[in-house]
Protein backbone atom coordinates (compact mmCIF):
# COMPACT_ATOMS: atom_id res chain seq x y z
CA UNK A 1 0.00 0.00 0.00
CA UNK A 2 0.80 3.75 -0.03
CA UNK A 3 3.42 5.11 2.09
CA UNK A 4 3.61 8.96 3.02
CA UNK A 5 6.52 10.69 4.83
CA UNK A 6 6.15 14.00 6.18
CA UNK A 7 8.38 16.46 6.90
CA UNK A 8 9.52 18.44 9.63
CA UNK A 9 7.05 17.43 12.12
CA UNK A 10 7.21 20.74 13.67
CA UNK A 11 8.01 24.24 12.40
CA UNK A 12 8.40 27.36 13.55
CA UNK A 13 8.63 31.08 11.47
CA UNK A 14 8.41 34.37 12.27
CA UNK A 15 5.45 36.37 10.63
CA UNK A 16 6.51 37.66 7.32
CA UNK A 17 8.51 34.70 6.29
CA UNK A 18 8.12 31.66 3.84
CA UNK A 19 7.57 28.16 5.00
CA UNK A 20 7.77 24.78 3.26
CA UNK A 21 6.35 21.13 4.18
CA UNK A 22 7.89 18.60 2.43
CA UNK A 23 5.95 14.69 1.43
CA UNK A 24 6.96 11.69 -0.11
CA UNK A 25 5.20 8.84 -1.43
CA UNK A 26 5.82 5.26 -2.36
CA UNK A 27 2.94 4.37 -4.81
CA UNK A 28 4.07 5.55 -8.41
CA UNK A 29 -0.30 4.65 -9.26
CA UNK A 30 -0.68 7.59 -6.54
CA UNK A 31 -2.48 10.59 -8.92
CA UNK A 32 -4.16 13.33 -6.51
CA UNK A 33 -2.14 14.90 -3.52
CA UNK A 34 -4.63 17.06 -1.45
CA UNK A 35 -3.21 18.99 1.50
CA UNK A 36 -5.33 19.62 4.74
CA UNK A 37 -5.31 22.03 7.33
CA UNK A 38 -6.52 21.39 10.73
CA UNK A 39 -6.28 24.32 13.38
CA UNK A 40 -6.55 23.65 16.77
CA UNK A 41 -9.98 22.15 17.83
CA UNK A 42 -11.01 22.13 14.64
CA UNK A 43 -11.44 19.25 12.03
CA UNK A 44 -9.65 19.01 9.21
CA UNK A 45 -10.31 21.36 5.90
CA UNK A 46 -8.80 21.30 2.24
CA UNK A 47 -6.85 23.71 1.46
CA UNK A 48 -5.06 23.47 -1.72
CA UNK A 49 -4.78 19.64 -3.99
CA UNK A 50 -2.90 18.78 -6.84
CA UNK A 51 -3.75 16.39 -9.09
CA UNK A 52 -0.48 14.51 -11.37
CA UNK A 53 -1.07 16.08 -14.53
CA UNK A 54 -0.13 19.35 -13.50
CA UNK A 55 3.29 20.41 -12.08
CA UNK A 56 2.14 23.30 -9.87
CA UNK A 57 -0.94 24.82 -8.42
CA UNK A 58 -0.97 28.52 -6.59
CA UNK A 59 -4.09 30.10 -4.54
CA UNK A 60 -2.89 33.23 -3.30
CA UNK A 61 -0.24 32.74 -0.76
CA UNK A 62 -0.37 28.77 -1.05
CA UNK A 63 1.52 27.02 -3.82
CA UNK A 64 2.32 23.29 -4.23
CA UNK A 65 4.23 21.43 -6.71
CA UNK A 66 4.72 17.56 -7.29
CA UNK A 67 7.69 15.94 -8.70
CA UNK A 68 6.17 12.59 -9.79
CA UNK A 69 9.71 11.46 -11.16
CA UNK A 70 11.07 11.80 -7.23
CA UNK A 71 7.83 10.92 -5.68
CA UNK A 72 7.55 13.96 -3.46
CA UNK A 73 5.35 17.08 -2.99
CA UNK A 74 5.34 20.53 -1.40
CA UNK A 75 3.24 22.86 0.88
CA UNK A 76 4.72 26.31 0.29
CA UNK A 77 3.12 29.31 2.16
CA UNK A 78 4.48 33.10 1.39
CA UNK A 79 4.40 36.07 4.12
CA UNK A 80 2.87 33.69 6.59
CA UNK A 81 0.67 34.95 9.64
CA UNK A 82 -0.57 34.10 12.76
CA UNK A 83 -3.30 32.28 11.46
CA UNK A 84 -1.60 30.19 9.25
CA UNK A 85 -0.59 28.54 12.99
CA UNK A 86 -1.87 24.80 12.50
CA UNK A 87 -1.19 21.40 11.64
CA UNK A 88 -0.94 20.65 8.28
CA UNK A 89 -1.29 17.00 6.83
CA UNK A 90 -0.37 16.15 3.40
CA UNK A 91 -2.08 12.75 1.73
CA UNK A 92 -1.72 10.74 -1.55
CA UNK A 93 -4.14 8.50 -3.58
CA UNK A 94 -5.33 7.27 -6.48
CA UNK A 95 -8.59 7.16 -8.42
CA UNK A 96 -10.49 3.65 -8.55
CA UNK A 97 -10.28 2.55 -4.89
CA UNK A 98 -9.53 5.88 -3.53
CA UNK A 99 -8.49 6.00 -0.07
CA UNK A 100 -6.01 8.54 0.89
CA UNK A 101 -3.00 7.68 2.80
CA UNK A 102 -2.25 10.99 5.17
CA UNK A 103 0.88 11.74 6.32
CA UNK A 104 1.68 12.73 10.10
CA UNK A 105 1.36 16.24 9.90
CA UNK A 106 3.54 18.95 10.60
CA UNK A 107 3.24 21.93 13.53
CA UNK A 108 3.36 25.10 11.95
CA UNK A 109 3.89 27.90 14.15
CA UNK A 110 3.77 31.79 13.27
CA UNK A 111 5.78 33.82 15.78
CA UNK A 112 3.67 37.59 15.43
CA UNK B 1 -25.81 23.25 3.11
CA UNK B 2 -25.13 21.32 6.08
CA UNK B 3 -21.79 19.72 6.43
CA UNK B 4 -20.72 15.90 7.75
CA UNK B 5 -22.00 16.06 11.09
CA UNK B 6 -20.67 13.39 14.04
CA UNK B 7 -21.93 12.25 17.49
CA UNK B 8 -21.62 12.15 19.92
CA UNK B 9 -19.15 15.06 20.64
CA UNK B 10 -17.66 13.02 23.24
CA UNK B 11 -17.63 9.65 24.70
CA UNK B 12 -15.69 8.33 27.96
CA UNK B 13 -16.12 4.84 28.44
CA UNK B 14 -14.05 2.46 30.41
CA UNK B 15 -11.93 -0.69 29.11
CA UNK B 16 -13.60 -3.63 27.83
CA UNK B 17 -16.83 -1.79 26.75
CA UNK B 18 -18.37 -0.93 23.49
CA UNK B 19 -19.00 2.51 21.97
CA UNK B 20 -20.52 3.44 19.06
CA UNK B 21 -20.24 6.87 16.83
CA UNK B 22 -22.24 8.27 14.25
CA UNK B 23 -21.56 10.32 11.31
CA UNK B 24 -24.04 11.94 8.41
CA UNK B 25 -22.23 12.45 4.82
CA UNK B 26 -23.09 15.35 3.11
CA UNK B 27 -25.96 14.90 1.19
CA UNK B 28 -24.96 13.55 -2.41
CA UNK B 29 -22.20 11.60 -0.72
CA UNK B 30 -21.94 8.30 -1.31
CA UNK B 31 -18.97 7.40 0.57
CA UNK B 32 -18.16 7.63 4.21
CA UNK B 33 -14.15 7.23 5.56
CA UNK B 34 -13.56 6.78 9.17
CA UNK B 35 -9.73 7.95 10.24
CA UNK B 36 -8.40 7.82 13.86
CA UNK B 37 -6.41 10.53 14.83
CA UNK B 38 -4.25 9.77 18.05
CA UNK B 39 -1.87 11.91 19.34
CA UNK B 40 1.03 12.76 16.91
CA UNK B 41 0.08 10.08 14.74
CA UNK B 42 -1.61 11.84 12.10
CA UNK B 43 -5.09 10.62 10.45
CA UNK B 44 -4.86 6.27 10.23
CA UNK B 45 -7.47 4.73 8.12
CA UNK B 46 -10.13 2.79 9.89
CA UNK B 47 -13.14 1.92 7.30
CA UNK B 48 -14.14 2.96 3.70
CA UNK B 49 -18.07 2.46 2.98
CA UNK B 50 -19.23 3.23 -0.29
CA UNK B 51 -22.82 2.48 -1.50
CA UNK B 52 -23.61 0.42 1.72
CA UNK B 53 -20.92 -1.81 1.41
CA UNK B 54 -17.38 -2.19 3.01
CA UNK B 55 -15.15 -1.52 0.32
CA UNK B 56 -11.70 -1.52 2.41
CA UNK B 57 -10.45 -1.32 6.05
CA UNK B 58 -7.05 -0.29 7.64
CA UNK B 59 -4.76 -1.81 9.76
CA UNK B 60 -6.94 -2.37 12.80
CA UNK B 61 -8.04 -5.46 14.65
CA UNK B 62 -11.56 -6.86 13.89
CA UNK B 63 -13.31 -5.43 16.88
CA UNK B 64 -13.43 -1.79 14.82
CA UNK B 65 -16.57 -2.51 12.31
CA UNK B 66 -19.35 -0.64 11.27
CA UNK B 67 -21.84 0.01 8.66
CA UNK B 68 -23.46 2.11 6.31
CA UNK B 69 -27.43 2.50 6.21
CA UNK B 70 -29.66 3.01 2.76
CA UNK B 71 -29.45 6.95 3.38
CA UNK B 72 -25.45 6.88 3.50
CA UNK B 73 -24.88 7.69 7.20
CA UNK B 74 -22.46 5.25 9.02
CA UNK B 75 -21.48 4.13 12.41
CA UNK B 76 -18.23 3.22 14.11
CA UNK B 77 -18.41 0.33 16.50
CA UNK B 78 -15.40 -0.35 18.73
CA UNK B 79 -15.79 -3.34 21.15
CA UNK B 80 -13.59 -4.33 23.57
CA UNK B 81 -12.28 -0.91 23.98
CA UNK B 82 -8.56 -0.89 25.29
CA UNK B 83 -7.15 2.38 27.09
CA UNK B 84 -4.72 3.09 23.22
CA UNK B 85 -8.35 3.56 21.62
CA UNK B 86 -8.44 6.26 22.96
CA UNK B 87 -8.45 8.93 20.23
CA UNK B 88 -10.36 11.77 18.07
CA UNK B 89 -12.66 9.72 15.61
CA UNK B 90 -12.86 11.68 12.10
CA UNK B 91 -15.39 10.62 9.59
CA UNK B 92 -15.49 12.03 5.85
CA UNK B 93 -17.27 12.06 2.99
CA UNK B 94 -17.09 12.20 -0.29
CA UNK B 95 -19.01 11.51 -3.67
CA UNK B 96 -18.50 7.90 -5.12
CA UNK B 97 -14.90 6.92 -5.57
CA UNK B 98 -14.93 4.15 -7.75
CA UNK B 99 -15.31 7.22 -10.16
CA UNK B 100 -11.69 8.56 -9.13
CA UNK B 101 -10.16 10.74 -6.66
CA UNK B 102 -12.37 12.89 -4.86
CA UNK B 103 -12.16 15.83 -2.48
CA UNK B 104 -12.91 14.27 1.04
CA UNK B 105 -15.01 16.60 3.99
CA UNK B 106 -14.18 16.02 7.08
CA UNK B 107 -16.79 16.10 10.43
CA UNK B 108 -15.33 17.97 13.43
CA UNK B 109 -14.87 14.31 15.03
CA UNK B 110 -15.81 12.17 17.84
CA UNK B 111 -13.31 11.95 21.13
CA UNK B 112 -13.22 9.23 22.52
CA UNK B 113 -11.35 8.66 26.28
CA UNK B 114 -11.23 4.88 27.44
CA UNK B 115 -10.33 5.06 31.40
Amino acid sequence: GENVEQHPSTLSVQEGDSAVIKCTYSDSASNYFPWYKQELGKRPQLIIDIRSNVGEKKDQRIAVTLNKTAKHFSLHITETQPEDSAVYFCAAGSGGSYIPTFGRGTSLIVHP
Amino acid sequence: EAGVTQSPTHLIKTRGQQATLRCSPISGHTSVYWYQQALGLGLQFLLWYDEGEERNRGNFPPRFSGRQFPNYSSELNVNALELEDSALYLCASSFGSFSGANVLTFGAGSRLTVL
